[in-house]
């Protein structure tokens, strides 16, 4: 059973907030990364890490940010949310090797107004 | 480059069969398949690493063609819960596979 965590669930907020989405992972995995969807969309790869203190940009770009200070912690951060950023946000996470499954958080469900 | 999976849309019977289809224009190393039902996070069915194939349920197996460049799910004797949105997600030899790339996925509908 995977336990990753993400919160919140769902989030309304005005325009020129800053933002920060959180996601907790108890399993010990060195690998994380968070995707955007929009509804009934693909998963776009925004930002990825492979352990602490290593973060990439994915193959959509993304005006958000991410740290890893701690394993199991992996936040996004949004300084300034626009209405483009209204989306789903989900954050995965595997174990180190090849072919690993990807275990996914439910995700927050982002709305700028 | 996003892979193209297909169809786009499937209705079925329950019991019935259908398959899921999933190209890639570059090499593929790994093919990870998984569900996802309407507001809920995607979860998990199965890989298909270069050169092997891993079978993840009884019911819902999948093939991995290397010199084709596509991986295929197969769904056998539907049930209502396998309606879902089934995508693919493709990975690449420098980063183990484990840098994903996911198509637009394939909506499965089954009915009573």
């Amino acid at each position: 059973e995977a336990d990753i965590y993400q919160t919140p669930r769902y989030l309304v907020i005005g325009t020129g907030k800053k933002i920060t989405l959180e996601c907790s992972q108890t399993m010990g995995h060195d690998k994380m990364y968070w995707y955007q969807q929009d509804p009934g969309m693909e998963l776009h790869l925004i930002h990825y890490s492979y352990g602490v203190n290593s973060t990439e940009k994915g193959d959509l770009s993304s005006e958000s940010t991410v740290s890893r200070i701690r394993t199991e912690h992996f936040p996004l951060t949004l300084e300034s949310a626009r209405p483009s950023h209204t989306s789903q946000y989900l954050c995965a996470s595997s174990q180190t090797g090849t072919g690993q499954p990807q275990h996914f958080g439910d995700g927050t469900r982002l709305s700028i107004l | 480059q996003q892979p193209v999976q297909s169809p786009q849309a499937v209705i079925l019977r329950e019991g019935e069969d259908a398959v899921i289809n999933c190209s890639s224009s570059k090499a593929l190393y790994s093919v990870h398949w998984y569900r996802q039902k309407h507001g809920e996070a995607p979860v998990f069915l199965m890989i298909l690493l270069k050169g092997g194939e891993q079978k993840g349920h009884e019911k819902i197996s999948a093939s991995f063609n290397e010199k084709k460049q596509q991986s295929s799910l197969y769904l056998t004797a539907s049930q209502l819960s396998y309606s879902g949105t089934y995508f693919c997600g493709t990975g690449c030899r420098e980063t183990s596979g484990s840098r994903l790339t996911f198509g637009e996925g394939t909506q499965l509908t089954v009915n009573p």
